[in-house]
């Protein structure tokens, strides 16, 4: 059985720190990695993208993977309340797998 | 470009009454996905159909659930008879075909708004 794993939280961070998400995954043929967003009530939507080990970064958000250690992050620099949301971590290896999600709150 | 639709956006049924929810992808998108996600979790897979043919289904509960996408574009989602335990959100999402380079299983999803289904 294929698995993603997340802490669901709620992770609160004080605003203008960096928010730190994490996400293991069981299969070690995954090749593609994302981190999606959803507000409540709203459906996820795509904020990063990673498929090789390392760092990549977009904005305030940067991705990291550890395909070793099976291993993919979502750090989040200058947090915001507008941050606030859950995050899920997607990984696919023939078959997208969606972690159950980890709730951010950003602490004004 | 416009996103992926979906309707209705709401829908509430009695148990063992059918319904069905509608997606049509962002245009030029081969890739269609139907998920289910109960409040609290993820989104789970039922269907993947690349054009009109169906790439994965191993998680639809044939014995109720179906779904077509007969002309490679828009897809329907049918529940037929409903049980208390479909009551969730319904999101389609849709993905393009891989680039030069890139293999399919690099693409990037894009949702629509999802479907609310309460089945009371």
């Amino acid at each position: 059985q294929k698995e993603v794993e997340q802490n669901s939280g709620p992770l609160s961070v004080p605003e203008g720190a960096i928010a730190s998400l994490n996400c293991t995954y069981s299969d070690r043929g995954s090749q593609s990695f994302f981190w999606y967003r959803q507000y409540s009530g709203k459906s996820p939507e795509l904020i990063m993208s990673i498929y090789s080990n390392g760092d990549k970064e977009d904005g305030r958000f940067t991705a990291q993977l550890n395909k070793a250690s099976q291993y993919v992050s979502l750090l989040i620099r200058d947090s915001q309340p507008s941050d606030s949301a859950t995050y899920l971590c997607a990984v696919n290896g023939g078959k997208i797998i969606f972690g159950k999600g980890t709730r951010l709150h950003i602490l004004p | 470009e416009a996103g992926v639709a979906q309707s209705p956006r709401y829908k509430i049924i009695e148990k063992r009454q059918s319904v069905a929810f509608w997606c049509n992808p962002i245009s030029g998108h081969a890739t269609l996905y139907w998920y289910q996600q109960i409040l609290g979790q993820g989104p789970k897979l039922l269907i993947q159909f690349q054009n009109n043919g169906v790439v994965d289904d191993s998680q639809l509960p044939k014995d109720r659930f179906s779904a077509e996408r007969l002309k490679g574009v828009d897809s329907t989602l049918k529940i037929q008879p409903a049980k208390l335990e479909d009551s969730a959100v319904y999101l389609c999402a849709s993905s393009s075909t891989g680039t030069s380079g890139r293999p399919d299983s690099y693409n990037e999803q894009f949702f629509g708004p999802g479907t609310r289904l309460t089945v009371l």
